[in-house]
């Protein structure tokens, strides 16, 4: 089976320019979130949704947004990007909501020029 | 803010060593696991414990967890180059939250 799969794996953007991620989990799973990790920190939670409603959220302005689809995958954008949003985008998947394990997908290495 | 701390922040050993990472958190927990990453990308997860367990192991992987003194230890016994990477620990906190809180991890580099 497929793991948890992310997209783009790279992306270049400039200040001020708005950015899409996207993140598909693993089969059968149903609750995803959302990690941002600055180099040489550890990863920060963002979001996480389940069954489509948001059911967390970090400490992140409201320039970060997300949501799930009908097929549980999701997207993170992020607006008038800051050259401090430069990180690594980490998507995590599990089966249901109260489960504890979650799976990360590869990441999108995100550059804010 | 970072819930857990990892020591030491880097640790490097001869092939065949074992390899000892410390965790200490801040508040109470659900459970405590611990990932490995390597260079920069995905998360892989090592093993789950759970607050009312004190050991687990694991192939090479020993975990413990002291709930008196929020602290958690990794071992990796008769380490392999192959286990050079940083080492998270995460916390999931009481209280229904489901998401991770991370330290900012130990990288370890074993030397053939």
């Amino acid at each position: 089976d497929a793991g948890v799969t992310q997209s783009p794996t790279h992306l270049i953007k400039t200040r001020g320019q708005h950015v899409t991620l996207r993140c598909s989990p693993i089969s059968g799973h149903k609750s995803v979130s959302w990690y941002q990790q600055v180099l040489g920190q550890g990863p920060q939670f963002i979001f996480q949704y389940y069954e489509k409603e948001e059911r967390g959220r970090g400490n992140f302005p409201d320039r970060f947004s997300a949501r799930q689809f009908p097929n549980y995958s999701s997207e993170l954008n992020v607006n008038a990007l800051l050259l401090g949003d430069s990180a690594l985008y980490l998507c995590a998947s599990s089966l249901a909501w109260g489960t504890d394990t979650q799976y990360f997908g590869p990441g999108t290495r995100l550059t804010v020029l | 803010s970072q819930q857990g701390e990892e020591d030491p922040q880097a640790l490097s050993i001869q092939e065949g060593e074992n390899a000892t990472m410390n965790c200490s958190y801040k508040t109470s927990i659900n459970n405590l696991q611990w990932y490995r990453q390597n260079s920069g990308r995905g998360l892989v997860h090592l093993i789950l414990i759970r607050s009312n367990e004190r050991e687990k192991h694991s192939g090479r992987l020993r975990v413990t967890l002291d709930t008196s003194k929020k602290s958690s230890s990794l071992l990796i016994t008769a380490s392999r180059a192959a286990d050079t990477a940083s080492y998270f620990c995460a916390t999931v906190l009481q209280g229904g939250s489901e998401k991770l809180v991370f330290g900012k991890g130990t990288k370890l580099t074993v030397n053939p």
